[in-house]
């Protein structure tokens, strides 16, 4: 069955330093990964995905995220972090068979001034 | 940007009452979902639709659900009899295929409250 782990219920970062998420997954076949994010009181809004080729893929906000094959991650970047990027992030994986999103536990980023 | 709407956002009901949930998908899409997540939990898989019938529902998609398409714009999922347990953000979503590496588009989803 394909699945993704966040292990982070919680990451703390200050305002202007990089940011990591991390995300661990695990698929039969091509995995097609992707990071969506929800503020208060809002729905799930996509990020980024990861299709092939490029291992270092880029998505909205000044967010990238770095496949890695031989690690099985897909850990979501940000070089400068913002108070407004406080938010719970959610890593995805696409089924291949159903087309459904099969999510991780999520992440609560916060980031202070 | 095209969205996924969704009514009511919130919904309060006495258990053993019936609900429903409306959506609104993106006009060109052709697969629907639902999803929901209980406080503090992750987002859940519930039920997917395409061509006017599921495509496949989780374990939780039990017999007390269901989802209809009536009218060709809207979406519905119905709870037949509501237990405390189905208190979730329940989140509709749309895509125009139903598979590979394009996105779900999200709606903001409606708040149900069982008491």
């Amino acid at each position: 069955a394909q699945s993704v782990a966040q292990p982070e219920d919680q990451v703390n970062v200050a305002e202007g330093n990089p940011l990591t998420v991390k995300c661990t997954y695990s698929v039969s076949g091509n995995p097609y990964l992707f990071w969506y994010v929800q503020y208060p009181n809002r729905g799930l809004q996509f990020l980024l995905k990861y299709i092939t080729g490029d291992n270092l893929v880029k998505g909205s906000y000044g967010f990238e995220a770095e496949f890695n094959k031989s690690q099985t991650s897909f850990h979501l970047k940000k070089p400068s972090a913002l108070v407004s990027d406080s938010a719970l992030y959610f890593c995805a994986v696409r089924d291949n068979q159903g087309g459904k999103l099969i999510f991780g536990q999520g992440t609560e980023l916060s980031v202070k001034p | 940007e095209p969205e996924v709407t969704q009514t009511p956002s919130h919904q309060v009901t006495q258990m053993g009452q019936e609900v429903i949930l409306r959506c609104v998908p993106i006009s060109n899409h052709l697969y629907f979902y639902w999803y929901r997540q209980i406080l503090g939990q992750k987002v859940e898989f519930l039920v997917s639709f395409y061509n006017n019938e599921i495509s496949e529902k989780s374990e939780i998609f039990d017999d007390q659900f269901s989802v209809e398409r009536p009218d060709g714009s809207n979406f519905t999922l119905k709870i037949r009899s509501t237990k405390l347990e189905d208190s979730a953000m329940y989140f509709c979503a749309s895509s125009e295929r139903g598979f590979g590496n394009e996105k779900l588009f999200f709606g903001s989803g409606t708040q149900l409250s069982v008491l």
